[in-house]
């Protein structure tokens, strides 16, 4: 089916190890985001890419990479995890300069850092 | 810096109607997005507004007035399925980026 994929859904991981989560949209959109979105809070932006291959960072990037060497995947990669990086991951993908249909969002990955 | 203010929690009954309130304050504005989201759920668009006044999508309408950097969704005819949290959200003209609210927990009693 089309739309946006998020994999795993839930995950469990201790401090220091290195976490992927990965995201797929099939709509070709030529922007992809990645959010977190703690207990109680709004969103905040961790890394965006308006393209294959082009990346940049959001609010909060710190202790995260981000990859896009293809226009359909975009991988989150927490490289040595810390237990302030418990939360839900959201992925969302948006048309190029299409403000009025908005961003697609994944249904999230639940990481808990133990 | 930028920053959006929005109430954290509104109650209402089943039919009545619900505005929530945003005020922004940031550079590089393009226009004020609305999104909703389930308790569990993953947030889904449901306005933008890029100029001043009124848009309206059947039960839910938002407005803008940017000279006053304030917006606000109105949600009438409450149904208990509009028990969410509903975030107000700037779209940046640059990459096409969006910075959030805190959100606004609504509760919808029969």
């Amino acid at each position: 089916d089309a739309g946006i994929t998020q994999s795993p859904r839930y995950k469990i991981t201790e401090t220091g190890r290195q976490v992927t989560l990965m995201c797929h949209q099939t709509w070709s959109h030529s922007y992809m985001f990645w959010y977190r979105q703690d207990l109680g809070h709004g969103l905040r932006l961790i890394y965006y890419s308006a393209a294959a291959d082009i990346t940049d960072k959001g609010e909060v990037p710190d202790g995260y990479v981000v990859s896009r060497s293809k226009t359909e995947n975009f991988p989150l990669t927490l490289e040595s995890a810390t237990r302030s990086q418990t939360s839900v991951y959201f992925c969302a993908s948006s048309e190029a300069v299409r403000y009025t249909s908005g961003q697609y969002f994944g249904p999230g990955t639940r990481l808990t850092v133990t | 810096g930028q920053s959006l203010e929005q109430p954290s929690e509104v109650t209402a009954v089943e039919g009545a109607i619900v505005q929530i309130n945003c005020t922004y304050q940031t550079s590089g504005f393009y226009g004020l997005s609305w999104y909703q989201q389930h308790d569990g759920g993953a947030p889904t668009f449901l306005s933008y507004n890029a100029l001043d006044g009124l848009e309206e999508t059947g039960r839910f309408s938002s407005f803008l007035s940017r000279s006053d950097s304030y917006g606000y969704l109105l949600l009438q005819e409450l149904q208990m399925k509009d028990s969410a949290s509903y975030f107000c959200a700037v779209v940046k003209a640059a990459g096409n980026k969006l910075t959030f609210g805190g959100g606004t927990r609504v509760l919808v009693k029969p």
